[in-house]
């Protein structure tokens, strides 16, 4: 059965600094996999998605990684600003028929950052 | 557009009362989902919905009933709820089932239920 593990639970930095922020699946055989960001009380936006043959997407500040083999996955926030502030889900989708339209979601990583 | 529109934004209900949650989508997206979200905790699949046709159901209690009219419009009708039953309950779609397609949910604001 995959589990998805975000590290760390909670975060919180100065504006402007650079950010990894850690996701790891227990199942190397995933279809893809996504990110969100959610703020309180809201819904889901979807930051990146990753196919399994790739290595990383990049949207402006933000990049990205999958490293399958090792059943990891990280996103990289440049520069952060205080309106990065929210929780960041990742979320790895099944690679077998019938599982792609199950999203595995790890617990999140709550990031808190002050000017 | 890019947009997944749920209705209302929050409802508060008793628990013999009878409810409605609505979702909608105008994608063209023929897979819909119904996920429930605890305070501080990731999304639950709930109910997944293929082509109009219920495909996934995560063990819910029958006091959730998930219907799809029609390929835009997904509902959720409450009755008996617990007051447990009361969370963030998010609407997503995503692209039909193909080679090449990457299942990108995109989720709707959510309900949030108060159950009394």
């Amino acid at each position: 059965k995959q589990e998805v593990t975000q590290i760390p639970a909670a975060l919180s930095v100065p504006e402007g600094e650079n950010l990894v922020l850690n996701c790891s699946f227990t199942d190397s055989a995933i279809y893809n996999l996504q990110w969100f960001r959610q703020d309180p009380g809201k819904g889901l936006t979807s930051l990146l998605l990753i196919q399994s043959s790739q290595r990383e997407q990049t949207s402006g500040r933000l990049n990205a990684s999958l490293d399958k083999s090792s059943g990891r996955s990280t996103l990289y926030i440049a520069a952060s600003q205080p309106g990065d502030s929210a929780t960041y889900l990742c979320a790895s989708r099944p690679g077998f028929s019938g599982g792609y339209n199950k999203l595995i979601f790890g617990a999140g990583t709550r990031l808190a950052v002050h000017p | 557009d890019t947009e997944v529109t749920q209705t209302p934004k929050h409802l508060v209900m008793g628990m013999t009362n009878k409810k409605s949650l609505k979702c909608e989508q105008h994608m063209g997206h023929r897979a819909m989902y119904w996920y429930k979200q605890k305070a501080k905790k990731p999304p639950e699949l709930m109910f997944v919905y293929s082509y109009e046709k219920l495909s996934i159901n995560e063990s819910v209690p029958s006091r959730f009933s998930p219907e799809c009219p029609n390929s835009s419009l997904l509902n959720l009708h409450l009755h008996a709820l617990q007051p447990e039953d009361s969370a963030l309950y998010l609407c997503a779609s995503s692209q039909p089932p193909g080679q090449g397609t990457s299942y990108e949910q995109y989720f709707g604001p959510g309900t949030r239920l108060t159950v009394t």
